[in-house]
């Protein structure tokens, strides 16, 4: 089964627009964590954001926030004003607790801001 | 800082050779991890160590895999007997332990 699940292969979104992209996880661990990375056509990986599975608020970095909601588990990543150079395929990713640390990865999803 | 490193940033090689990739990761981190991406995906773990240890190589695919890290710094992943099938970008991160992992540029092998 798959433990991290985005749904939206791609999407298109006009300039400063928000945007929300989604990402579903499955555990059994109590204590975990979510990433977010941002992968330009570069190819380099870029941390976003991180949520805790303790944490009682949501995070917020910047332009980002993740909207946790851990009964649903989810963690959809929220950027605010979008830009051009947000375009880029994201990913979510899950640590478990006793995964040596290793994250395991959704599918991305492929960001086209348009102008 | 200076941040992980990769090297070659493209490898083209042939089928059955073998080849090392490089990661230079970035200096104090303890924790390295080796990630694959086929194109269109997401990354695969392989393998991870803390310090010059392998602490766990459980996601490597079969036995031409391998990898070293002999001073607890820069890392080797070797493969051996290359097949199609291994063509993807190669990334490594590196981090303290528990804390988000920064990755490198990634290398992108081509057997042909």
């Amino acid at each position: 089964a798959q433990k991290i699940t985005q749904t939206q292969p791609g999407m298109f979104v006009q300039e400063k627009e928000a945007v929300t992209l989604d990402c579903t996880y499955d555990t059994s661990d109590q204590s975990y964590g979510l990433f977010w990375y941002k992968q330009p056509s570069s190819g380099e990986m870029i941390f976003l954001i991180y949520q805790g599975s303790y944490d009682e608020q949501n995070a917020t970095e910047g332009r980002y926030s993740l909207n946790f909601q851990k009964a649903r588990k989810s963690a959809n990543l929220v950027i605010s004003a979008s830009q051009l150079g947000d375009s880029a395929m994201y990913f979510c990713a899950m640590r478990e607790r006793d995964s040596n640390y290793q994250l395991i990865w959704g599918a991305g999803t492929k960001l086209i801001i348009k102008p | 800082g200076a941040g992980v490193s990769q090297t070659p940033s493209n490898k083209v090689t042939e089928k059955g050779k073998y080849v090392e990739l490089r990661c230079d990761p970035i200096s104090g981190h303890t924790a390295l991890y080796w990630y694959r991406q086929s194109l269109g995906q997401g990354p695969e773990f392989l393998i991870y160590f803390q310090g010059t240890g392998a602490a766990d190589d459980s996601g490597l695919p079969n036995d031409r895999f391998f990898a070293v890290r002999p001073e607890g710094s820069v890392s080797t992943l070797k493969i051996q007997r290359t097949e199609r099938g291994d063509s993807a970008v190669y990334l490594c991160a590196s981090s303290s332990p528990g804390n988000e992992q920064f990755f490198g540029p990634g290398t992108r092998l081509t057997v042909l």
